[in-house]
């Protein structure tokens, strides 16, 4: 069963806007994960946050988590034609397997 | 740094036939974990190996089975495959000590016939 759930489940925005999706979960967490995925291939690890960590921050993108709310949201700022994938976020509960959610598909017009 | 590195790119079988994914880790690495990924079932935890040893497995059936070499490179056999085992099977790598963070591979797209 998938711990995570994404939300939106899509998402069309114009490059140079910013993107943002968000992620609820069930139990707690050890950390969480966010992940791309281009046309169904391999996943790039985008950042990992920690459960005692609220922000963190790489490159053009901002990861929030609230434990207390259980769920983490991704930014993507100022988006460009390369950031349509799919994102996931996964959880690692402190078992070393993560549980991922359904994803979001974030598409980027030109 | 080399990546994780997965093969075959493709692969397809017939149903009832055994198929063999292999998963090279990030050298450093002793953790490699095998994923499934398909249609309208989300990516789905298979198997985790660290230092030669499964240490935990998926809700999935004994056909599943993999083992994991001494150079920390990583096997997925599965048995009498179904139809239903057409998906993308993954493979990640971590170094346990760093907080588990998980790298991927550009998996192996299994098609059952």
């Amino acid at each position: 069963s998938q711990q995570g759930e994404e939300d939106p489940q899509a998402l069309s925005i114009q490059e140079g806007e910013n993107a943002t999706m968000n992620c609820s979960y069930k139990t707690s967490i050890n950390n969480l994960q966010w992940y791309r995925q281009n046309s169904g291939r391999g996943l790039v690890h985008l950042i990992l946050i920690r459960s005692n960590e609220r922000e963190k921050h790489s490159g053009r993108l901002r990861v929030t988590l609230d434990t207390s709310k259980k769920s983490s949201s991704l930014l993507i700022t100022a988006s460009r034609a390369a950031d349509t994938a799919s994102y996931f976020c996964a959880t690692d509960r402190g078992d070393y397997k993560l549980s991922f959610g359904a994803g979001t598909t974030v598409t980027v017009r030109a | 740094e080399a990546g994780v590195t997965q093969s075959p790119t493709h692969l397809i079988k017939t149903r009832g036939q055994q198929a063999t994914l292999r998963c090279s880790p990030i050298s450093g690495h002793t953790s490699v974990y095998w994923y499934q990924q398909a249609l309208g079932l989300g990516l789905q935890f298979l198997l985790w190996y660290d230092e030669g040893e499964e240490r935990n497995r998926g809700n999935f059936p004994p056909r599943f089975s993999g083992r994991q070499f001494p150079n920390y490179s990583s096997e997925l056999n599965v048995n009498a495959l179904e139809l239903e085992d057409s998906a993308l099977y993954l493979c990640a790598s971590s170094f346990l000590l760093a907080h588990n963070e998980q790298f991927f591979g550009p998996g192996t797209r299994l098609t059952v016939l």
